[in-house]
Protein backbone atom coordinates (compact mmCIF):
# COMPACT_ATOMS: atom_id res chain seq x y z
CA UNK A 1 0.00 0.00 0.00
CA UNK A 2 1.53 3.08 -1.18
CA UNK A 3 1.95 5.96 1.72
CA UNK A 4 2.98 9.40 1.55
CA UNK A 5 4.32 11.39 4.19
CA UNK A 6 4.86 15.16 4.47
CA UNK A 7 7.55 16.87 6.53
CA UNK A 8 8.51 20.69 6.80
CA UNK A 9 9.57 23.41 9.35
CA UNK A 10 6.26 24.55 10.77
CA UNK A 11 6.78 27.71 11.41
CA UNK A 12 8.38 30.49 8.83
CA UNK A 13 9.16 34.20 8.58
CA UNK A 14 7.64 36.26 5.98
CA UNK A 15 10.22 36.44 2.95
CA UNK A 16 12.24 32.77 3.65
CA UNK A 17 12.10 30.21 1.42
CA UNK A 18 9.75 27.20 2.18
CA UNK A 19 11.09 23.35 1.72
CA UNK A 20 8.75 20.55 1.71
CA UNK A 21 9.52 17.12 0.90
CA UNK A 22 6.94 13.95 0.21
CA UNK A 23 8.23 10.54 1.38
CA UNK A 24 6.86 7.47 -0.46
CA UNK A 25 6.30 4.34 0.26
CA UNK A 26 5.50 0.94 -0.82
CA UNK A 27 5.68 1.91 -4.53
CA UNK A 28 8.22 3.59 -6.31
CA UNK A 29 8.43 7.30 -7.70
CA UNK A 30 9.97 7.28 -10.54
CA UNK A 31 6.35 6.33 -12.00
CA UNK A 32 3.18 8.71 -12.02
CA UNK A 33 2.61 12.17 -11.41
CA UNK A 34 3.44 13.59 -7.89
CA UNK A 35 1.16 16.75 -6.82
CA UNK A 36 1.59 19.47 -4.41
CA UNK A 37 -2.11 21.02 -2.86
CA UNK A 38 -2.57 23.20 -0.10
CA UNK A 39 -5.41 24.38 1.66
CA UNK A 40 -5.41 27.97 4.20
CA UNK A 41 -7.28 27.83 6.76
CA UNK A 42 -10.92 27.06 6.39
CA UNK A 43 -10.77 27.24 2.88
CA UNK A 44 -10.83 24.73 0.23
CA UNK A 45 -8.06 22.91 -2.08
CA UNK A 46 -5.70 24.58 -3.59
CA UNK A 47 -3.41 23.02 -6.67
CA UNK A 48 -0.25 24.17 -6.43
CA UNK A 49 1.52 22.03 -9.22
CA UNK A 50 2.86 18.48 -10.61
CA UNK A 51 5.83 16.65 -11.59
CA UNK A 52 6.16 13.33 -13.68
CA UNK A 53 7.91 11.41 -15.83
CA UNK A 54 10.89 12.45 -13.90
CA UNK A 55 11.15 16.02 -15.50
CA UNK A 56 8.14 17.27 -16.56
CA UNK A 57 6.62 20.05 -14.35
CA UNK A 58 3.25 22.12 -14.50
CA UNK A 59 2.42 25.03 -11.82
CA UNK A 60 -0.42 27.02 -11.09
CA UNK A 61 0.48 30.09 -12.86
CA UNK A 62 -0.58 32.41 -10.22
CA UNK A 63 2.54 30.48 -8.36
CA UNK A 64 5.02 29.64 -11.22
CA UNK A 65 7.47 32.32 -10.76
CA UNK A 66 7.60 30.65 -6.70
CA UNK A 67 7.28 27.64 -6.71
CA UNK A 68 10.08 24.54 -8.05
CA UNK A 69 9.05 21.07 -7.58
CA UNK A 70 11.45 18.17 -7.88
CA UNK A 71 12.38 14.36 -7.32
CA UNK A 72 14.62 12.75 -5.74
CA UNK A 73 14.43 9.62 -7.00
CA UNK A 74 17.22 7.51 -5.39
CA UNK A 75 15.53 8.57 -2.28
CA UNK A 76 12.05 7.92 -3.09
CA UNK A 77 11.31 11.83 -2.78
CA UNK A 78 9.36 14.70 -4.34
CA UNK A 79 10.47 18.01 -2.96
CA UNK A 80 8.09 21.58 -2.97
CA UNK A 81 10.40 24.96 -2.68
CA UNK A 82 8.05 28.12 -2.38
CA UNK A 83 10.13 30.98 -2.30
CA UNK A 84 9.59 34.51 -0.63
CA UNK A 85 6.33 33.29 1.59
CA UNK A 86 4.06 35.62 3.14
CA UNK A 87 0.95 35.08 5.59
CA UNK A 88 -0.67 34.28 2.09
CA UNK A 89 0.80 31.14 2.21
CA UNK A 90 -0.03 29.90 5.85
CA UNK A 91 -2.00 26.54 4.99
CA UNK A 92 -1.72 22.54 5.04
CA UNK A 93 0.17 21.59 2.43
CA UNK A 94 -1.07 18.29 1.15
CA UNK A 95 1.50 15.91 -1.03
CA UNK A 96 -0.16 13.37 -3.59
CA UNK A 97 0.36 10.99 -6.12
CA UNK A 98 -1.86 11.20 -9.44
CA UNK A 99 -1.95 9.48 -12.93
CA UNK A 100 -2.64 10.44 -16.30
CA UNK A 101 -6.54 12.25 -16.41
CA UNK A 102 -5.39 13.78 -12.86
CA UNK A 103 -6.80 11.90 -9.83
CA UNK A 104 -4.94 11.42 -7.15
CA UNK A 105 -5.64 8.52 -5.88
CA UNK A 106 -3.05 8.62 -2.41
CA UNK A 107 -2.42 11.57 -0.08
CA UNK A 108 -0.15 12.29 2.41
CA UNK A 109 -1.46 13.20 6.23
CA UNK A 110 -0.56 17.24 5.33
CA UNK A 111 1.68 19.71 7.28
CA UNK A 112 0.93 22.89 8.53
CA UNK A 113 2.89 25.64 7.53
CA UNK A 114 2.65 29.13 9.32
CA UNK A 115 3.86 32.17 8.02
CA UNK A 116 4.23 34.71 10.81
CA UNK A 117 6.56 37.30 12.09
CA UNK B 1 -13.86 32.36 -6.93
CA UNK B 2 -13.07 29.16 -8.41
CA UNK B 3 -13.54 28.55 -12.03
CA UNK B 4 -15.15 24.93 -11.17
CA UNK B 5 -18.24 26.05 -9.06
CA UNK B 6 -20.02 24.12 -6.77
CA UNK B 7 -23.12 24.99 -4.54
CA UNK B 8 -21.26 25.94 -1.16
CA UNK B 9 -23.67 23.45 1.20
CA UNK B 10 -26.57 20.95 0.53
CA UNK B 11 -28.25 19.18 3.28
CA UNK B 12 -30.06 16.16 3.30
CA UNK B 13 -31.84 13.59 5.92
CA UNK B 14 -30.73 10.15 6.72
CA UNK B 15 -31.57 7.52 3.32
CA UNK B 16 -32.53 10.72 0.78
CA UNK B 17 -30.29 11.43 -2.08
CA UNK B 18 -28.33 14.88 -2.48
CA UNK B 19 -26.64 15.62 -5.65
CA UNK B 20 -23.64 17.96 -6.06
CA UNK B 21 -22.84 20.12 -9.09
CA UNK B 22 -19.61 21.10 -10.20
CA UNK B 23 -20.37 23.74 -13.59
CA UNK B 24 -17.06 24.60 -15.73
CA UNK B 25 -16.75 25.96 -19.10
CA UNK B 26 -15.20 24.91 -22.32
CA UNK B 27 -11.56 25.09 -21.17
CA UNK B 28 -12.07 21.98 -19.11
CA UNK B 29 -15.09 19.97 -18.13
CA UNK B 30 -16.64 21.19 -21.40
CA UNK B 31 -13.18 20.30 -23.07
CA UNK B 32 -13.97 16.65 -22.40
CA UNK B 33 -11.45 16.66 -19.39
CA UNK B 34 -11.87 13.72 -16.48
CA UNK B 35 -13.63 14.94 -13.85
CA UNK B 36 -12.71 13.79 -10.49
CA UNK B 37 -14.34 14.11 -6.61
CA UNK B 38 -12.78 13.94 -3.36
CA UNK B 39 -14.32 13.50 0.00
CA UNK B 40 -12.98 15.50 2.83
CA UNK B 41 -14.31 14.63 6.29
CA UNK B 42 -13.00 17.26 9.42
CA UNK B 43 -9.42 17.34 9.91
CA UNK B 44 -8.44 14.79 7.60
CA UNK B 45 -6.96 14.15 4.49
CA UNK B 46 -8.77 14.57 1.23
CA UNK B 47 -10.13 10.94 0.18
CA UNK B 48 -10.38 10.03 -4.01
CA UNK B 49 -14.09 9.17 -4.13
CA UNK B 50 -14.72 9.16 -7.65
CA UNK B 51 -11.82 9.17 -10.60
CA UNK B 52 -12.70 9.84 -14.42
CA UNK B 53 -15.95 10.82 -14.47
CA UNK B 54 -17.92 8.00 -12.78
CA UNK B 55 -15.56 5.77 -11.62
CA UNK B 56 -15.43 4.32 -7.78
CA UNK B 57 -12.02 3.09 -6.38
CA UNK B 58 -11.88 -0.10 -4.68
CA UNK B 59 -13.65 0.45 -1.33
CA UNK B 60 -16.08 3.35 -2.37
CA UNK B 61 -19.34 2.23 -1.59
CA UNK B 62 -21.88 2.29 -4.28
CA UNK B 63 -24.04 5.09 -2.64
CA UNK B 64 -21.63 7.03 -4.70
CA UNK B 65 -22.46 8.03 -8.01
CA UNK B 66 -20.53 10.77 -10.51
CA UNK B 67 -21.73 11.80 -14.31
CA UNK B 68 -20.66 14.12 -16.73
CA UNK B 69 -22.74 16.24 -19.33
CA UNK B 70 -21.53 19.49 -21.31
CA UNK B 71 -19.63 21.58 -19.25
CA UNK B 72 -21.03 20.47 -15.77
CA UNK B 73 -20.31 17.15 -13.89
CA UNK B 74 -22.54 15.91 -10.69
CA UNK B 75 -22.03 13.72 -7.82
CA UNK B 76 -24.91 11.80 -6.06
CA UNK B 77 -24.97 10.03 -2.96
CA UNK B 78 -27.89 7.98 -2.00
CA UNK B 79 -29.09 6.36 0.99
CA UNK B 80 -27.69 9.68 3.43
CA UNK B 81 -26.10 8.16 6.10
CA UNK B 82 -24.21 10.48 8.54
CA UNK B 83 -20.55 9.58 7.91
CA UNK B 84 -21.50 10.78 4.64
CA UNK B 85 -21.23 14.73 6.73
CA UNK B 86 -18.01 16.76 4.91
CA UNK B 87 -17.00 18.49 2.37
CA UNK B 88 -16.95 17.46 -1.07
CA UNK B 89 -14.70 18.79 -4.08
CA UNK B 90 -14.81 18.34 -7.59
CA UNK B 91 -11.27 18.60 -9.71
CA UNK B 92 -10.70 18.69 -13.96
CA UNK B 93 -7.90 19.89 -15.85
CA UNK B 94 -8.34 23.38 -17.58
CA UNK B 95 -6.52 24.03 -20.89
CA UNK B 96 -6.46 27.83 -20.78
CA UNK B 97 -4.46 27.47 -16.96
CA UNK B 98 -2.65 24.44 -18.65
CA UNK B 99 -3.24 22.80 -14.95
CA UNK B 100 -5.60 21.32 -12.21
CA UNK B 101 -8.32 22.81 -10.60
CA UNK B 102 -10.48 22.37 -7.78
CA UNK B 103 -14.23 23.58 -7.22
CA UNK B 104 -14.22 25.84 -3.92
CA UNK B 105 -16.31 22.30 -2.14
CA UNK B 106 -19.50 21.88 -0.99
CA UNK B 107 -20.43 21.07 2.57
CA UNK B 108 -22.86 18.18 3.07
CA UNK B 109 -24.88 18.49 6.02
CA UNK B 110 -27.35 15.02 7.37
CA UNK B 111 -29.80 16.67 9.08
Amino acid sequence: QVQLQESGPGLMKPSETLFLTCTVSGGSISTYYWSWIRQAPGKGLEWIGDMYDSGTTNYKSSLKSRVTISLDTPKNQFSLKLTSVTAGDTAVYYCARGTVGGAMGHWGQGTLVTVSS
Amino acid sequence: QSVLTQPPSVSGAPGQRVTISCTGTSSNIGAGYDVHWYQQLPGTAPKLLIYGNNNRPSGVPDRFSGSKSGTSASLAITGLQAEDEADYYCQSFDSRLSGSLFGGGTKLAVL
